[in-house]
């Protein structure tokens, strides 16, 4: 199985500064349609998990434009460029290239 | 809006079998590949089954086959999980998504549910 890997575990950020995660898969997630099927959630506490980003960097209907995604291959980031109160929570990369999809361990984002 | 409630969690003993359903409502149902996902307590997410858009066609983790089957019934909106052989490790939230597609090609799973509990012990 594809293993994802994420960084830091723990972000303890600072309102209104900027945040990001990185992921990095163990084989390249480009698809032979050409297409990469990394995939961004955020899970908030009591809530469903929410996906913010597909495909490395589309960002899903209603996201906030403060999320983006990036990166290509193997590597691969999200980023928040002014973090909200809202934005706490438990965020996840997943890829969908190889069978079984696999997910990263979580990156905890939290207000300082 | 979409709308995905799963139902059916609850305790039961080892060896023991338990019905997951999931409500679906907000989008044609019969036109998108659904996933069952879980996570278990102090763990990451683990993708368990999908079933493109007919029933037709399903797909199992190698953790749960032969034990759990996905179905639908399209003319109920709803979703399913046969678990069956239940063991401590299958103790989880378990999340019903929608896939982007028919087929749950990329397996791109974008609206989930908020879950329900299955606890085996």
């Amino acid at each position: 199985d594809v293993v994802m890997t994420q960084s830091p575990l723990s972000l303890p950020v600072t309102l209104g500064q900027p945040a990001s995660i990185s992921c990095r898969s163990s084989q390249s997630l480009v698809y032979s349609d050409g297409n990469t099927y990394l995939n961004w959630f955020q899970l908030r506490p009591g809530q469903s998990p929410r996906r913010l980003i597909y495909e490395v960097s589309k960002r899903d209907s209603g996201v906030p434009d403060r999320f983006s995604g990036s990166g290509s291959g193997t590597d691969f980031t999200v980023k928040i460029s002014r973090v909200e109160a809202d934005d706490v929570g438990v965020y996840f990369c997943m890829q969908g290239t190889h069978w079984p999809p696999t997910f990263g361990p979580g990156t905890k984002v939290e207000i300082k | 809006e979409v709308y995905l409630l799963e139902s059916g969690g609850g305790l039961v003993q080892p060896g023991g079998s338990l019905r997951l359903s999931c409500a679906a409502s907000g989008f044609t149902f019969r036109n998108y590949g659904m996933s069952w996902v879980r996570q278990a307590p102090g763990k990451g997410l683990e993708w368990v089954s999908a079933v493109r858009d007919s029933g037709a066609t399903t797909y199992d983790a190698d953790s749960v086959k032969g034990r759990f089957t996905i179905s639908r019934d399209n003319s109920k909106n709803t979703l399913f999980l046969q678990m069956n052989s239940l063991r401590a490790e299958d103790t989880a939230l378990y999340y019903c998504a929608k896939c982007s597609g028919a087929t749950c090609y990329g397996f791109d799973m974008d609206v989930w549910g908020k879950g329900t509990t299955v606890t085996v012990s």
